[in-house]
């Protein structure tokens, strides 16, 4: 097993570009994350995703946007860069929602210039 | 608490030093706490998953406790190495997933 695979590992953006952050995951795991870091604030929830067709909100979810057509993947989609989405993204997946470990892929860092 | 907190944000111990750090999570609709360690430039990896009050787990040097009425969870880490060094997370799920700031350990050799 692969395990959360995430592509692309680095990518500089310009302002006003768009782009689509890939993950997948082997495990047939129902729920799907996408976290930010900010530096010194730990981990951010921007959406996650309980199911194939099913998707919510996290706590930062402005400027970005998601979906999910198979249970493998869910692509993080933003849509207009700003200086402010400069991070590094983690896509985690998980069977259950609440009392099993999160599996994190190696993340993929972003800078907007 | 509304929020998942984490206390101290850093932390330098010296290598043999036993250390501890804290989580604090919201007590109502507890559902379960999950402990990460993260390393630099790698991805979050889970430590423990713990859901009962009263619930102590143990990963070799490292032990976790958790008191879910009054809303928090200890870390132990005893006789530290230089390879501890890392940042600890803390995650309460509830409707999502909240992660606390983090405690960044150093140990030094």
């Amino acid at each position: 097993n692969a395990g959360v695979t995430q592509t692309p590992k680095f990518r500089i953006l310009k302002i006003g570009q768009s782009m689509t952050l890939q993950c997948t995951q082997d495990m047939n795991h129902n729920y799907m994350y996408w976290y930010r870091q900010d530096p010194g604030m730990g981990l951010k929830l921007i959406y996650y995703s309980v199911g194939a067709g099913i998707t919510d909100k996290g706590e930062v979810p402005n400027g970005y946007n998601v979906s999910r057509s198979t249970t493998e993947d869910f692509p993080l989609r933003l849509e207009l860069a700003a200086p402010s989405q400069t991070s590094v993204y983690f896509c985690a997946s998980t069977q259950t929602r609440r009392a099993e470990t999160q599996y994190f892929g190696p993340g993929t860092r972003l800078l907007v210039l | 608490i509304l929020n998942v907190e984490q206390s101290p944000q850093s932390l330098h111990v010296q290598e043999g030093d036993s250390t501890n750090f804290t989580c604090s999570f919201p007590s109502s609709n507890f559902y379960a706490l999950h402990w990460y360690r993260w390393e630099t430039a790698k991805s979050p990896e889970a430590l423990f998953v713990m859901t009962l009050n009263g619930d102590e787990k143990k990963k070799g040097r490292i032990s976790a406790t958790l008191n879910t009425k009054e809303g928090y969870s200890y870390l132990y880490i005893k006789g530290s190495q230089p390879e501890d060094s890392a940042t600890y997370l803390c995650a309460s799920p509830n409707n999502d997933m909240r992660f606390g700031a983090g405690t960044r350990l150093t140990v030094k050799p």
